[in-house]
């Protein structure tokens, strides 16, 4: 059971491009979420979903876009990726108890 | 919305002596306190939550405490041993209860000497 799984684990892109970070759950918990990690700020939320269709943003929500068409998968797409957006992107699953399961983050630099 | 703060941003001790970590959080009406554990280069992890209908919880070596009046709860490590040292998250629920994600602390280094 993977449970939920990141990919790609690491991506070099230029400034500019779209890139698409991927998300996928196994256990069919309601309650998805992309967080980003950076040195000095700890972990701050991009955007969560409660259900399919349904998504909001969170503190940090400028220059990317989620959809959720189904209820295992939360993509999170950089429109045209800044080289402030190099990071570490965790996504996270929650059954609305509060804990959070997080993937293995994926680390993308943006040059 | 919640702003959680977090000290110290590294923390070093002798191993086998205590760790305190302390959080102070801003929304009363947050209910829900968990604390992640985070090692180099891993995805975090839980290692002890509380809710704000308890005053102190215990796993082993590892305690939270909650003042839910002063609005700030502690992590309390005992006995520290070396794979203790890593990155420590805390968290707090915000208005959502969950649901709208947690709110985390910027993160203390914790180094264990030996």
């Amino acid at each position: 059971d993977a449970g939920i799984t990141q990919s790609p684990r690491y991506k070099i892109t230029e400034t500019g491009r779209q890139v698409t970070l991927m998300c996928h759950q196994t256990w069919s918990h309601s309650y998805m979420f992309w967080y980003r990690q950076d040195l000095g700020h700890g972990l701050r939320l991009i955007y969560y979903s409660a259900a399919a269709d349904i998504t909001d943003k969170g503190e940090v929500p400028d220059g990317y876009v989620v959809s959720r068409s189904k209820t295992e998968n939360f993509p999170l797409t950089l429109e045209s990726a800044t080289r402030s957006q190099t990071s570490v992107y965790f996504c996270a699953t929650s059954r609305n108890t509060g804990e959070l399961f997080f993937g293995e983050g994926s680390r993308l630099t943006v040059l | 919305g919640e702003n959680v703060e977090q000290h110290p941003s590294t923390l070093s001790v002798q191993e086998g002596d205590s760790a305190v970590i302390k959080c102070t959080y801003s929304d009363s009406a947050s209910n829900y306190f968990p604390w992640y554990k985070q090692e180099l280069g891993k995805r975090p992890q839980l290692i002890i939550d509380i809710r704000s209908n308890v005053g102190e919880k215990k796993d082993q070596r590892i305690a939270v405490t909650l003042n839910k009046t002063a609005k700030h709860f502690s992590l309390h490590i005992t006995e520290t041993q070396p794979e203790d040292s890593a990155v420590y998250f805390c968290a707090a629920s915000g208005l959502g209860g969950g649901a709208d994600g947690l709110t985390f602390g910027k993160g203390t280094h914790l180094i264990i000497q030996p």
